[in-house]
């Protein structure tokens, strides 16, 4: 069966650095999303992604935060300056068209030290 | 109100329980409802698409009721291997991009 891919499974990062998390879609879907869930708590949506722009996106989704599929493949999220409050484990989605659901990647955990 | 709300559980059951869940959403245009297992520090795991007539999955029965805004999900027969959080996940606006999840219900299936 076809997966998600998320690189990489575990980072760990001094606060104020960059990070860069990827997912690799499976290769017929077109929607692509990107949720966070700090340990303990409930799965939180940031980002959507579609034809090439973002969607949708939430409040916790500022500023420090960016999205692109700058290959084609790769879909990518961008922590500009990490704080300590973005540890958590960032789980990457995609879906079809319609009302098809969206599939996980198994997440990368971020931990910001 | 939360836009997803489920009771948190724990639900403690014996193998061969019955047990439900209900969820209950706040925005009146969601278009798309879906219940997902997610065990301890994994990904979540699709379960099952939830639609208007109600369908069937083996063990599982999931239900919508639009005009109340509730989703359940029926496990029968439960097994060792249930045990889980599930997660009611819904998905609005324009073209349902934004999806939001319910904190979960916590399930332990006991011997």
């Amino acid at each position: 069966e076809p997966e998600v891919t998320q690189t990489p499974s575990h980072q760990v990062t001094q606060m104020g650095q960059e990070v860069i998390l990827r997912c690799v879609p499976i290769s017929n879907h077109l929607y692509f999303y990107w949720y966070r869930q700090i340990l303990g708590q409930k799965v939180e949506f940031l980002v959507s992604f579609y034809n090439n722009e973002i969607s949708e996106k939430s409040e916790i989704f500022d500023d420090q935060f960016s999205v692109e599929r700058p290959d084609g493949s790769n879909f990518t999220l961008k922590i500009r300056s990490t704080k300590l409050e973005d540890s958590a484990m960032y789980f990457c989605a995609t879906r079809g068209q319609g009302d098809q659901p969206q599939h996980f990647g198994d997440g990368t955990r971020l931990s910001i030290l | 109100r939360k836009e997803v709300e489920q009771d948190p559980g724990p639900f403690n059951v014996p193998e061969g329980a019955t047990v439900a869940f209900n969820c209950t959403y706040s925005n009146s245009a969601s278009q798309s409802f879906f219940w997902y297992r997610q065990d301890c520090r994994k990904e979540p795991k699709l379960l099952m698409s939830v639609y208007s007539s109600g369908n069937e999955d083996g063990r599982f029965t999931a239900q919508l009721n639009r005009a109340s805004q509730y989703i359940s999900l029926l496990i029968r027969d439960s097994k060792l291997s249930d045990s889980a959080t599930y997660l009611c996940v819904v998905r609005a606006g324009a073209g349902g991009f934004k999806t939001i999840f319910g904190a979960g219900t916590r399930l332990f299936v006991k011997a």
